[in-house]
């Protein structure tokens, strides 16, 4: 089974603090995302990876910044953490459109973060 | 552009009748479509996918959606809900007119079931 881990669940913050949220996965994906989650918003990606060093931006990169200096490792980074990016952050990973099942996203447990 | 609507925010049944989660699509190109469930303090499970196979697609759990391009929709159902089922559910559409495709969520539904 695909293993997507998150190195933290819960994280409390202040507000201008840098603040890491590390994603690990198992299966040796090409593919990694990063989402936040919000009450009636559904999911909204941040950033995604298709490949070591790579990124992209997704629809609301603003605040935030990642690194992907290993294939499994998919950090998110708040530079400077504020109040409206208290949420759910969850991270995904898939394989690369040449693999089979290459379309499925599997996903961390999630880390809810509250920025004071 | 791509979009997904959920058209209920919340739906509740009783236990052992039936689910019907509404989602409706746009999409320019030949999309997958998934439906994803959430159980509280979770990450999210895919429940099943449609990937231009069959447009029946069953997946765990007893549920099940139908792929109706005509109508663009992809709703999702199971014939006698049980009290495990109520959690979040989403659907999603992903195009792929590109190989990185962008994948775009839903709002989600809130399912409750009641005894």
């Amino acid at each position: 089974d695909v293993k997507v881990t998150q190195s933290s669940r819960y994280l409390v913050k202040r507000t201008g603090e840098k603040v890491f949220l590390e994603c690990v996965q198992d299966m040796d994906h090409e593919n990694m995302f990063w989402y936040r989650q919000d009450p009636g918003l559904g999911l909204r990606l941040i950033y995604f990876s298709y490949d070591v060093k790579m990124k992209e931006k997704g629809d609301i990169p603003e605040g935030y910044s990642v690194s992907r200096e290993k294939k499994e490792r998919f950090s998110l980074i708040l530079e400077s953490a504020s109040t409206n990016q208290t949420s759910m952050y969850l991270c995904a990973s898939r394989p690369n459109p040449l693999r089979e099942g290459w379309q499925t996203q599997y996903f961390g447990p999630g880390t809810r973060l509250l920025v004071l | 552009a791509q979009s997904v609507t959920q058209l209920d925010s919340h739906v509740s049944v009783s236990e052992g009748t039936p689910v019907l989660l509404r989602c409706n699509y746009s999409s320019s190109y030949s999309p997958s479509l998934f439906w994803y469930v959430q159980h509280p303090n979770k990450g999210l499970q895919l429940l099943l996918k449609y990937t231009s196979a069959a447009t029946l697609v069953k997946g765990i759990n007893g549920f099940e959606a139908e792929f109706k391009k005509s109508e663009t929709s992809f709703h999702l159902t199971k014939p006698s809900a049980h009290m495990s089922d109520a959690a979040e559910y989403f659907c999603v559409v992903s195009d792929h007119k590109w190989a990185y495709d962008k994948v775009i969520f839903g709002p989600g539904t809130s399912l409750s079931v009641i005894p």
